[in-house]
Formats: C-alpha cells, structure tokens, sequence
C-alpha cells in the first residue's frame, strides 16, 4: 500500500539550477498539496490541486511552479534554485468531501541549494 | 491574523503530567478539524479528528468550540513517546476550494 510516494528524498542542488519533485498518490484522491517546512517552522502551503487540471497558489508559490494533468501526478517544479529554497518539501493527498477526510502525508524531500 | 494559530511552545512536563494544547481558526466557513502529530525529521501523521461533541482515544481527548473557532487537544498521564510536535490542522471550505492550512505547531518535551 505506497500511499503517497515523493522522491528523490534527498537532494543538492547549486544556485540557478532547476529541478522537479515528483510526487504520486495511489489513492484516487482529488486534493494534492505542496508543503514546505523550514528548520523548527511550521508547514507552509506552496499550491495545491483539487483535482486534475486544476491548480492554485497557496501561502509561498514565488518560485515553484505546479501542474496536475492526472489525478495520479503532481511534480512539483523550481526554476533558478535560490538558497531561500533550501527546506523540506512534502507533497500530501486527501480524498473529497468536507467531514473527516485524513491528509496523506509523503516521507518528505530534504532539499539543499547551494 | 493566522489562519491556524496555535500556543507556540515548547510545553516541558514531567512523566505523568496533563498536558493541554489549543489552538483558534480564523476562516467560520472551516469545516473539519484535526490534531496531527510531528515527529523529528518525520512527516505529520493524523493524530485524531476533531468533533463537535468532542472525542477521546485512550489519553487524548480532542474538543471543538465552533462558536469561538477554538480547538483543544488533552494529554493525560504523558509518556516519553508523546514527546513531538502536536500540529493543529483546519480544512477550509467554501468558494476558497479545499484547502488544509497546518498552524505552525506546539513542540511537547516529556522527561523522566
């Protein structure tokens, strides 16, 4: 049963590189989110998706860019890496409707820039 | 104002203690509630739901206030293993779509 899978789960990357973090749920869920966490910080919303072809900002998008052309997928892309940048990402799934819906969480990317 | 805010912490207690976390929304439209759970270099995992009734799973019991948009998360009789971060958790609803705003968490140290 993978859940919600993320890789690579760690990575270095040097200042203007690009990258993607991939993420994939096998639980036929609707909701996909993007989350950041900086050392001893809460999560940060980066963008979300309620469904396929559909995504929004959330607190943090300067620098990230999403897309969600399946229910299965949501990569989550950082062009021109900044040291701003350096953080722990975790991806996250949810089924739909409002009551009592349990956030599936990824192991998390530990990503440096350098 | 926070969307999630919660007691910022860190909560240092002794084996045994009670231990009470809280936690306010601002968004009313907010329409399930959760506590989660943060280990150290660990991703958040679902602790308990949150009702209106309140609910209780073994030490932990959770309440909800939707009147004053408060939640509450109890510890009762405290283990070393419940040292973690407690993560209040709100799911939005409304025109807003869905989203899952985290506060920013309660860091709890259990000693001997």
């Amino acid at each position: 049963n993978a859940g919600v899978t993320q890789t690579p789960k760690f990575r270095i990357l040097k200042i203007g590189q690009s990258m993607t973090l991939q993420c994939a749920q096998d639980m036929n869920h609707n909701y996909m989110y993007w989350y950041r966490q900086d050392p001893g910080m809460g999560l940060k919303l980066i963008y979300y998706s309620v469904g396929a072809g559909i995504t929004d900002k959330g607190e943090v998008p300067n620098g990230y860019n999403v897309s969600r052309s399946t229910t299965e997928y949501f990569p989550l892309r950082l062009e021109l890496a900044a040291p701003s940048q350096t953080s722990v990402y975790f991806c996250a799934s949810r089924g739909s409707g409002v009551n009592g819906n349990t956030i599936y969480f990824g192991e998390g990317s530990w990503l440096t820039v350098v | 104002r926070k969307e999630v805010e919660q007691d910022p912490g860190p909560f240092n207690v002794p084996e045994g203690a009670t231990v009470a976390f809280n936690c306010t929304y601002s968004n009313s439209a907010s329409q399930s509630f959760f506590w989660y759970r943060q280990d150290c270099r660990k991703e958040p995992k679902l602790l308990m739901s949150v009702y209106s009734s309140g609910n209780e799973d073994g030490r932990f019991t959770a309440q909800l206030n939707r009147a004053s948009q408060y939640i509450s998360l109890l510890i009762r009789d405290s283990k070393l293993s419940d040292s973690a971060t407690y993560l209040c958790v709100v799911n939005e609803g409304g025109t807003g779509g869905f989203k899952t705003i985290f506060g920013a968490g309660t860091r709890l140290f259990v000693k001997a």
